[in-house]
């Protein structure tokens, strides 16, 4: 049982790349969750599934975009980024809304 | 909507002494609360949650937290710490019912536990 894991673990990309952050769990939760984490700022929610073939905008949505291909797995998509998108992004997944969510080893991406 | 505050950016304890991590929270209705646990260069660890029932909460790792609805708090405690206790603490909040699929986070407290 993998739990949540995440791809790549670090990435750099300068300013106007583009790339896709891969995250999937193997405990057959419904809802999964992206989060990005900057220094004094806590957990930020970027996107979130509540459920296969649902997304929705979190707190910080702008520049990024999400799927969700099946239940196991939730993409987060950068298309064009910015150094302001540099920070640590978590992957996380929960069964019921009164669940604990669990979290992925995180992504850290630093953008140029 | 639904926030967290984490009042202390830093505690600092020695070994052995009894710690405590502050938190209070705002949302509609009755919520569930959660802590979490961070380590350097890792994910967050579930710690413990409360969601109905006795205000006392049990947890891993010896923590415990008391729901204080009329405060609006949550307090993450542990009567001895120990220096391997030494982490990134994160309270959250999500609202039951509509929303419920939103878990908002505080900004963090950093336990250091010294010798």
């Amino acid at each position: 049982n993998a739990g949540v894991t995440q791809t790549p673990k670090f990435q750099v990309l300068k300013t106007g790349q583009s790339m896709t952050l891969q995250c999937a769990q193997d405990m057959n939760h419904n809802s999964m969750y992206w989060y990005r984490q900057d220094p004094g700022m806590g957990l930020r929610l970027i996107y979130y599934s509540a459920s296969e073939g649902t997304t929705d905008k979190g707190e910080v949505p702008n520049g990024y975009n999400v799927s969700r291909l099946n239940k196991r797995e939730f993409s987060l998509r950068l298309e064009s980024a910015a150094p302001s998108q540099t920070s640590v992004y978590f992957c996380a997944s929960r069964y019921t809304p009164g669940g604990e969510q669990y979290f992925g080893p995180g992504t850290r991406l630093t953008v140029t | 909507a639904q926030s967290v505050a984490q009042p202390e950016d830093q505690v600092n304890v020695a070994e052995g002494n009894p710690l405590t991590v502050k938190c209070t929270y705002s949302v509609s209705g009755n919520p569930y609360l959660f802590w979490y646990v961070q380590y350097p260069n890792r994910g967050l660890q579930f710690l413990l949650k409360y969601i109905t029932g006795d205000n006392l909460v049990k947890g891993s790792y010896g923590f415990e937290a008391e729901f204080n609805k009329s405060q609006t708090s949550f307090h993450l405690k542990k009567p001895s710490a120990l220096v391997s206790d030494s982490a990134l603490y994160f309270c959250a909040v999500t609202p039951r019912g509509g929303g419920g699929n939103k878990l908002t986070f505080g900004t963090g407290t950093q336990l250091k536990v010294e010798l």
